[in-house]
C-alpha cells in the first residue's frame, strides 16, 4: 500500500518570503499522480497543484511550484512571495493511475497528515 | 463546491444513535468516496463506490456502512454512533480523469 509522509506538522513564513513544504511517499508503481491540496479555515479542499509521475518537468501554478524527485520519492511544494491568504493546512496526496476492471480502488487518494502553514505579516 | 453537495453541514448526535450523511453529485461521475479528517491523521478513506451498488471498504471502515442506489447519491451511515466517530467527513467525486472534487464537509459531533 502506498504511504505519504509530511514530516513538518507546522511551518511559518514571513509575508513575501518563500517557503518549502516537504512530502515523501512510498510506492512500487512507476506511474502515478501527486497532488498538493490547500485547506483554509473554511474547510474547503482546494487543489493547488498536480504532478504526473511520467512527466519530468516540475509542475508550476503561478506562485506555487513543486520539486519532484522521482527516484527519491520526494514531492515538495514551494510557495513564492507568500501572502496572508496562503495560510492554511496543506496536504500532499498520491493517486495511482492503474485501472482495475473490478472497481476503482486505485483511483483513491492517499493523504499525508498535513502541514499547517502560518504566514506572518 | 460546484457539482457536489453534502448534507448536513453540521450535526450533533447522541452516542448509540444511527446517523446518515448524504453526498449528492450532479457530475455523473462514476467514483465517489467518503473520507474522515482528524487532527494528526490527515484524511483517511472510509468507503468508496465505483458504480451503482458497487462499493468497497477503505482503511477505516469499521462502524460505517454505505449505499449507492443511484449514480448521484452516496450515503454514509453510522449504525450506532460512538464518540470516536466525532470527526469532519468529506465526500469526494472523481471521473476516470485525474481530478477530484470535494464537498464542503460535515462536522459530526457525537456526545
Amino acid at each position: 500500500a502506498q504511504t505519504v509522509t509530511q514530516s513538518q506538522p507546522e511551518m511559518s513564513v514571513q509575508e513575501a518570503e518563500t517557503v518549502t513544504l516537504s512530502c515523501t511517499y512510498d510506492t512500487s508503481e512507476s506511474d502515478y499522480y501527486l497532488f498538493w491540496y490547500k485547506q483554509p479555515p473554511s474547510r474547503q479542499m482546494i487543489l493547488v497543484i498536480r504532478q504526473e509521475a511520467y512527466k519530468q518537468q516540475n509542475a508550476t501554478e503561478n506562485r506555487f511550484s513543486v520539486n519532484f524527485q522521482k527516484a527519491a520519492k520526494s514531492f515538495s511544494l514551494k510557495i513564492s512571495d507568500s501572502q496572508l491568504g496562503d495560510a492554511a493546512m496543506y496536504f500532499c496526496a498520491y493517486r495511482s493511475t492503474s485501472h482495475l476492471n473490478s472497481g476503482g480502488s486505485n483511483y483513491k487518494l492517499t493523504f499525508g497528515k498535513g502541514t499547517l502553514l502560518t504566514v506572518n505579516p | 463546491d460546484a457539482g457536489i453537495t453534502q448534507s448536513p453541514r453540521h450535526k450533533v448526535t447522541e452516542t448509540g444513535t444511527p446517523v446518515t450523511l448524504r453526498c449528492h453529485q450532479t457530475e455523473n461521475h462514476r467514483y465517489m468516496y467518503w473520507y474522515r479528517q482528524d487532527p494528526g491523521h490527515g484524511l483517511r478513506l472510509i468507503h468508496y463506490s465505483y458504480g451503482v451498488k458497487d462499493t468497497d471498504k477503505g482503511e477505516v471502515s469499521d462502524g460505517y456502512s454505505v449505499s449507492r442506489s443511484k449514480t448521484e447519491d452516496f450515503l454514509l451511515t453510522l449504525e450506532s454512533a460512538t464518540s470516536s466517530q466525532t470527526s469532519v467527513y468529506f465526500c469526494a467525486i472523481s471521473g476516470t480523469g485525474r481530478g477530484y472534487t470535494f464537498g464542503s464537509g460535515t462536522r459530526l459531533t457525537v456526545v
